[in-house]
């Protein structure tokens, strides 16, 4: 079936070190990909997103590209801040028409940025 | 600003006493979603509704059902919550339902089932 793997957190770093947090995902077509982000108490955010292979969604520092030859969709940032002290979260969507909004998630990555 | 906006942020309950929980929406979107997130874990969809048209998840207990009145406003109702249902809900929206659809969260509704 359709899935979405992260990697297992939590992921602990020092203010201004560089993240990569590894998706890959499983699915029988061609689906569109997220990064969604929950500050603590909070719903959730979208962060990027990327629709076909070889795109690269971006915003606030944070990139993605869809890889399609290898079912990834890593999130990367250059240099971190304590406030993105989050829950990072992988997912997909658009496998089925009429169900375009209705995401797969990853479980989700703890990140913890120290100062 | 267009928003998602819940109410309220936290709600207790008793075990087994109805409680319902609000969503509205100033985006004028078509579809509104409920999820339940219990703690590490990512968000379930419950259902959905495109319109007025009312869209439940296979494997949804029946303890849970919803209401939208008008496009601005969806209730997630639990009719006889269970120390189990203690979570967070969220609602979020999209345009349409498509291929490719963006969802707007909420922040969330957290449930304590006592």
């Amino acid at each position: 079936g359709n899935s979405v793997t992260q990697m297992e957190g939590p992921v602990t770093l020092s203010e201004e070190a560089f993240l990569t947090i590894n998706c890959t995902y499983t699915a029988t077509g061609y689906p569109s990909l997220f990064w969604y982000v929950q500050y603590p108490g909070e719903g959730l955010q979208l962060l990027l997103k990327a629709t076909k292979a070889d795109d690269k969604g971006s915003n606030k520092g944070f990139e993605a590209t869809y890889r399609k030859e290898t079912t990834s969709f890593h999130l990367e940032k250059g240099s971190v801040q304590v406030s993105d002290s989050a829950v990072y979260f992988c997912a997909l969507s658009g496998l089925v028409y009429n169900q375009g909004g209705k995401l797969i998630f990853g479980q989700g990555t703890e990140l913890s940025v120290k100062p | 600003d267009a928003m998602v906006i819940q109410n309220p942020r936290y709600q207790v309950t008793q075990f087994g006493k109805p409680v319902t929980l609000s969503c509205s929406q100033t985006l004028n979107h078509n579809v509104m979603y409920w999820y339940q997130q219990k703690s590490s874990q990512a968000p379930k969809l419950l259902f959905h509704y495109y319109d007025k048209d009312f869209n439940n998840e296979a494997d949804t207990p029946d303890n849970f059902q919803s209401r939208r009145p008008n496009t601005s406003f969806c209730f997630l109702d639990i009719r006889s919550p269970g120390l189990g249902d203690a979570a967070m809900y969220l609602c979020a929206t999209s345009s349409d339902t498509g291929f490719v659809e963006t969802q707007y969260f909420g922040p969330g509704t957290r449930l304590l089932v006592l």
